[in-house]
């Protein structure tokens, strides 16, 4: 069974830093694209951030470029979310998602549980 | 970046009557590869969204056969018939044409 489950989210000042990792078991990890989305609370979702299988190609929204990093380590069948200069909006819940039935980096077959960052002084 | 746009954004449906949720693009979803990237999402309350549809109407493992997708180029319709209890939540479309990846606004499907 799929089975994808982020940790490391809480609560931040303005300006801060968080890294959230997302656990991913039951599933070749390295033969297969993750991205974050996240959903502001009450709102709609938002892809954040994609990396390909081998984490060699790297995709963001114009929002977080230069503030956000995305990374993985297959050995260890785990995803990263590096956030930097977090703002009160990127008040959300992080899911990570894996890709699969179109390929590419769509978020599609498997969504974790997801963590809450809240940015809040 | 896409646009996607649902409508309604909120439908009360009557247990074993049909639903539909509508969802336009702001550009045509068909690839080069002739495969138009239109993807159906039911995000039931306090949980994490799951797939239902991908590439406009095959369903995804699991996914009961009373869930249909259909439409092309920019114009797409799920379907619920027979709906029951469990089909609450919040239903999304999502484009995977381009970068970023984006999602309609959802639509709030309630049991009346």
């Amino acid at each position: 069974e799929v089975q994808l489950l982020e940790s490391g989210g809480g609560l931040v000042q303005p300006g801060g830093s968080l890294r959230l990792t997302c656990a991913a078991s039951g599933f070749t990890f390295n033969s297969e694209a993750m991205s974050w989305v996240r959903q502001a609370p009450g709102s709609g979702l938002e892809w954040v951030s994609a990396i390909s299988g081998s984490g060699g190609d790297t995709y963001y929204r114009d929002s977080v470029k230069g503030r956000f990093t995305i990374s993985r380590d297959n050995s260890k069948n785990t995803l990263y979310l590096q956030m930097n200069s977090l703002r009160a909006e990127d008040t959300a819940i992080y899911y990570c998602a894996k890709a699969g039935v179109s390929g590419g980096t769509r978020p599609t077959d498997k969504w974790g549980q997801g963590t809450l960052v809240t940015v809040s002084s | 970046e896409i646009v996607m746009t649902q409508t309604p954004l909120s439908l009360s449906v009557t247990p074993g009557q049909s639903a539909s949720v509508s969802c336009k693009s702001s550009e045509t979803l068909l690839h080069g590869d002739r495969k138009t990237y239109l993807y159906w999402f039911l995000q039931r309350p306090g949980q994490s969204p799951q797939l239902l549809i991908y590439e406009v109407s095959s369903r995804f493992s699991g996914v009961p056969d009373r869930f249909s997708g259909s439409g092309s180029g920019t114009d797409f319709t799920l379907k619920i018939s027979r709906v029951e209890p469990e089909d609450v939540g919040i239903y999304y479309c999502m484009q995977g044409i381009h970068l970023p990846w984006t999602f309609g606004q959802g639509t709030k499907v309630e049991i009346k």
